[in-house]
């Protein structure tokens, strides 16, 4: 079975600048999870979607947003980017099951978003 | 509120020797708890997990953690450290709420000294 694909894995862009990244969750799950990842702050849950509807949201901007589509596949948009913004952008899938909590999560290998 | 911390932002052992990474918790109820791990250039794969009943839990490449509620931790170990180990070890933790949100300690990168 395929895992977790994220399109671009590379990106630069320069700020005020839009950009939109993309997951491809593995066949069947049908949660999609996305966090930031940076040197200072760590890891941080930006949100989470299941069955096209976000059911959690962490403290980010509304620059922030996402979305996700009947086929589970899940995209990131962040508008007028920040110099701050510069991170390592993960996307994970999980079942998506009742007990969701536990489920286990898969990483995709990320996306590297440089800001200019 | 939930949160979680990693003692240590690097340790450093032998090959052979003892793995030990820290991690304690903050919980107003038993959450669910993960040992996630993260090598160069790639995203995290689960090690272990902790839902319910044995607190002893064993997961991938040796590793296994012990849930102690009482101290609130949730401690990583594996016997015998391999060159393979070196990587960056994340404990998170999450309550039994679908709509809660997992929290990441802030990692703790295994070194291999030969």
């Amino acid at each position: 079975k395929a895992g977790v694909t994220q399109t671009p894995r590379y990106l630069i862009k320069t700020r005020g600048q839009q950009v939109t990244l993309s997951c491809s969750p593995i066949s069947g799950h049908r949660s999609v999870s996305w966090y930031q990842q940076t040197p200072g702050q760590g890891l941080q849950f930006l949100f989470e979607y299941f069955s096209e509807t976000q059911r959690n949201k962490g403290n980010f901007p509304g620059r922030f947003s996402g979305r996700q589509f009947s086929n589970s596949r899940s995209e990131m948009n962040v508008s007028t980017l920040e110099l701050g913004d510069s991170a390592l952008y993960l996307c994970a899938s999980s079942l998506g099951s009742s007990g969701g909590a536990s489920d286990t999560q898969y990483f995709g290998p990320g996306t590297r978003l440089t800001v200019l | 509120a939930q949160s979680v911390t990693q003692l240590g932002s690097h340790v450093s052992v032998s090959e052979g020797a003892l793995v030990l990474l820290r991690c304690n918790y903050s919980s107003s109820v038993p959450p669910y708890l993960f040992w996630y791990v993260q090598y160069p250039n790639q995203g995290l794969q689960l090690l272990l997990k902790y839902t319910t009943g044995a607190t002893l839990v064993k997961g991938i490449n040796g590793f296994e953690a012990e849930f102690k509620k009482s101290e609130t931790s949730f401690h990583l170990t594996k016997p015998s450290a391999h060159m393979s180990d070196a990587a960056e070890y994340f404990c998170a933790v999450r309550g039994y709420s679908s709509a809660s949100k997992i929290i990441f300690g802030s990692g703790t990168r295994l070194s291999i000294r030969p």
